[in-house]
C-alpha cells in the first residue's frame, strides 16, 4: 500500500482564490510527522509547513494551512488567497516513528497552476 | 545564512565510471539525508546520518551505492560502476536533529548515465 497518497496530479485554482490539495497516509505507527514541501520550475525543495501526530491544533504558517484529519489519515494542505508565485509542485511527506526515525516518504505530487 | 550546497550540481557520466557526489550542509545540523528523485516523481529516501554515523541505509538500491560523512559534517555519496537507471536529481537535506524537525533541501546534483 502506498503510504503516501496525492491523488490530484494537476489543479487549477484562480489567483486570489484558496485551493486544497489532498493527502492521505497510511501508518500503523501512533507517532508520525506530516509534511508538505513546494517544489517551482527552478527544482528546490521548500519546506512549507508540518504538522505532528499528537499536535492538537492544525498546523498553520502565513497563508498556508494544514487540514489534519486523524481518524481519516488526511492532511491537506490549505492555500489561502493564491498568488501566481504559487505555482508549482507540491509533495506531502510523512516521517514515522518518534526518536531518531527520520526518513521522509514523499507522495508523487500535485502540480498546481494559477491564473490570472 | 548559508542553506544546504551540493557539487556538482550537473554531471555527466559514462556508464562503468565511479561518481562522488557532496553535500555541505547547514552548519550545526545534526543529521544529513540523502535522497534520489526521478522526473515527476517525489524524492526517494536513499540514506541518512546523525553525525558521523549512518543510521539508516535500507533505501540504497544495491551495494554499488555508499556514503560517508567522516567528520559529522560534509557528506559524499559514491556510485560506483555507474549504469543508465542511475541516472536522477540527487538531493541532500540536513535538519538540526532526528525526529521531527524540518529537512531543508539542497539544490540537488542531475546525474547523467550515459
Amino acid at each position: 500500500a502506498q503510504k503516501i497518497t496525492q491523488t490530484q496530479p494537476g489543479m487549477f485554482v484562480q489567483e486570489k482564490e484558496a485551493v486544497t490539495l489532498d493527502c492521505t497516509y497510511d501508518t500503523s505507527d501512533p507517532s508520525y510527522g506530516l509534511f508538505w514541501y513546494k517544489q517551482p520550475s527552478s527544482g528546490e525543495m521548500i519546506f512549507l509547513i508540518y504538522q505532528g501526530s499528537y499536535d492538537q491544533q492544525n498546523a498553520t504558517e502565513g497563508r498556508y494551512s494544514l487540514n489534519f484529519q486523524k481518524a481519516r489519515k488526511s492532511a491537506n494542505l490549505v492555500i489561502s488567497a493564491s498568488q501566481l508565485g504559487d505555482s508549482a509542485m507540491y509533495f506531502c511527506a510523512m516521517r514515522e516513528g518518534a526518536g531518531t526515525a527520520s526518513k521522509l516518504t514523499f507522495g508523487t505530487g500535485t502540480r498546481l497552476q494559477v491564473t490570472l | 545564512g548559508a542553506g544546504v550546497s551540493q557539487s556538482p550540481r550537473y554531471k555527466v557520466t559514462k556508464r562503468g565510471q565511479d561518481v562522488a557526489l557532496r553535500c555541505d550542509p547547514i552548519s550545526g545540523h545534526v543529521s544529513l539525508y540523502w535522497y534520489r528523485q526521478a522526473l515527476g516523481q517525489g524524492p526517494e529516501f536513499l540514506t541518512y546520518f546523525n553525525y558521523e554515523a549512518q543510521q539508516d541505509k535500507s533505501g540504497l538500491p544495491n551495494d554499488r551505492f555508499s556514503a560517508e560523512r567522516p567528520e559529522g559534517s560534509i557528506s559524499t555519496l559514491t556510485i560506483q560502476r555507474t549504469e543508465q537507471r542511475d541516472s536522477a536529481m540527487y538531493r541532500c537535506a540536513s535538519s538540526l536533529g532526528p525526529g521531527g524537525y524540518e529537512q531543508y533541501f539542497g539544490p540537488g546534483t542531475r546525474l547523467t548515465v550515459t
